[in-house]
């Protein structure tokens, strides 16, 4: 079973337009961190946020926010004023215990097209 | 720059032939993964190495072949591949063994197998 789900495939916005990426997570975890990636064109897989499951302040950083929800296991990112740069596949990731060592669990990402 | 090195950036082989994929982190990060990607797919973890020894092997097959000599080196040795493990493969390390942590990636090596 998908443990996270990034329902959106495909999203296209105009240049400074605000946008939102959704994520649902399943785990059966009481402790557990979320994360949001950008991967460009280029390949490689950036980081971008963090938060933990015992924490559910949402915050700002830059044109960066995030909306962690525990009750609907949601953790949604979005970017404010987008630009051009900001065209990327997305993907959130679930990181969970497994013998000791930490996996991390990707969803099936969302691309980004920003219009100029 | 990325601080996780992976060599090389491209490679073509041949079904019947035996490479390396190489990757380095001087981060002292003693938690180190190769995860596979397909084009519009999202990674997929293949092994985990935490204080050089595997953790977690998600059923790769055994043509895959991972290996850590030391705390900033992972190699991942390859023979007999398909055509279809044709992909991006990806490095990635982080402090162990903490699963707060954000993993830190490489480029990459784009693997074509012939």
């Amino acid at each position: 079973a998908q443990k996270v789900t990034q329902a959106q495939t495909e999203i296209s916005v105009v240049e400074k337009e605000d946008v939102t990426l959704d994520c649902v997570y399943e785990t059966r975890d009481t402790t557990y961190y979320l994360f949001w990636y950008k991967q460009p064109p280029s390949g490689e897989l950036v980081f971008l946020i963090r938060r933990n499951s015992f924490d559910e302040q949402n915050e700002i950083s830059g044109r960066y926010s995030w909306n962690f929800q525990k009750s609907t296991s949601s953790f949604n990112f979005t970017i404010t004023a987008s630009q051009v740069v900001d065209s990327a596949v997305y993907f959130c990731a679930l990181s969970e215990a497994s013998s000791g060592t930490y996996k991390y669990i990707f969803g099936t990402g969302t691309r980004l097209k920003v219009l100029a | 720059d990325t601080e996780v090195t992976q060599t090389p950036k491209h490679l073509v082989m041949g079904m019947t032939n035996k490479k390396s994929l190489k990757c380095e982190q001087h981060m002292g990060h003693r938690a180190m993964y190769w995860y596979k990607q397909k084009a519009k797919k999202p990674p997929e973890l293949m092994f985990v190495y935490s204080y050089e020894k595997l953790s977690i092997n998600e059923s790769v097959p055994s043509r895959f072949s991972p290996e850590c000599p030391n705390s900033s080196l992972l190699n991942l040795h390859l023979h007999a591949l398909q055509p279809e493990d044709s992909a991006l493969y990806l490095c990635a390390s982080t402090t162990a063994p903490q699963g707060n942590s954000p993993l830190h990636f490489g480029n990459g090596t784009r693997l074509t197998v012939t």
